[in-house]
């Protein structure tokens, strides 16, 4: 079991907006703004695109966007392209460790 | 440009001992701030954060696999290697390097640049 706990999967159509949620706990992601959030195309690598909270690494595209309330952080995808389709993974700094989410699958219709 | 690129065995023996050796360009683990980690995906399944080493020398481990786990690093070779003991077949997964991100001076607990992977599978 993950630490911290997404939804299996979304779905949206091209150009609408998504969510993906990301809930952990007061003693990871609610005490910490260190959350992060990974795009992993199938057979690749995950890419950086949002870290400590709400911030873009260069190069990455300002439809996507983080944010965070309580225990719950949250990844926002507008203007939704095919490319979007991808697992997405949010992951938290603990003051010690790194613990991930168990990764929301992204289809775009 | 930054590169990690991971090697080591493609199959091990259940109890056998894993060593995955990280090997990086366009940085030094020398430089204040500076961290690798190793992250592993079982086939299908989620990421899993497993240790991380700084530029000095601290480590972190993953605390549910602390006791099987060792991570040093060697600054001259720009190599991190990871040692995992007892392997399982639980233990199948993509093996991935990581540089922790640091920019203009600054560093942040999340990870930039990944290593391609390399699957390891346990198996007798």
């Amino acid at each position: 079991q993950s630490a911290l706990t997404q939804p299996a999967s979304v779905s949206g159509s091209p150009g609408q907006s998504i969510t993906i949620s990301c809930t952990g706990t007061s003693s990871d992601l609610g005490s910490y703004n260190y959350v992060s959030w990974y795009q992993q195309h199938p057979g690749k690598a995950p890419k950086l695109m949002i870290y400590d909270v709400s911030y873009r690494p260069s190069g990455v595209s300002n439809r996507f966007s983080g944010s965070k309330s309580g225990n719950t952080a949250s990844l926002t995808i507008s203007g939704l392209q095919a490319d979007d389709e991808a697992d997405y993974y949010c992951s938290s700094y603990t003051s010690t460790n790194w613990v991930f989410g168990g990764g929301t699958k992204l289809t775009v219709l | 440009q930054i590169t990690l690129k991971e090697s080591g065995p493609t199959l091990v023996k259940p109890t056998q001992t894993l060593t995955l050796t990280c090997t990086f360009s366009g940085f030094s683990l020398s430089t204040s701030g500076v961290g690798v980690g190793w992250i592993r995906q079982p086939p299908g399944k989620a990421l899993e954060w497993l240790a991380l080493i700084y530029w000095n020398d601290d480590k972190r481990y993953s605390p549910s696999l602390k006791s099987r786990l060792t991570i040093t690093k060697d600054t001259s070779k720009n190599q991190v290697v990871l040692t995992m003991t007892n392997m399982d077949p639980v233990d199948t997964a993509t093996y991935y390097c990581t540089h922790k991100y640091c920019s203009g001076g600054s560093c942040y607990y999340t990870f930039d640049f990944w290593g391609q992977g390399t699957l390891v599978t346990v198996s007798s």
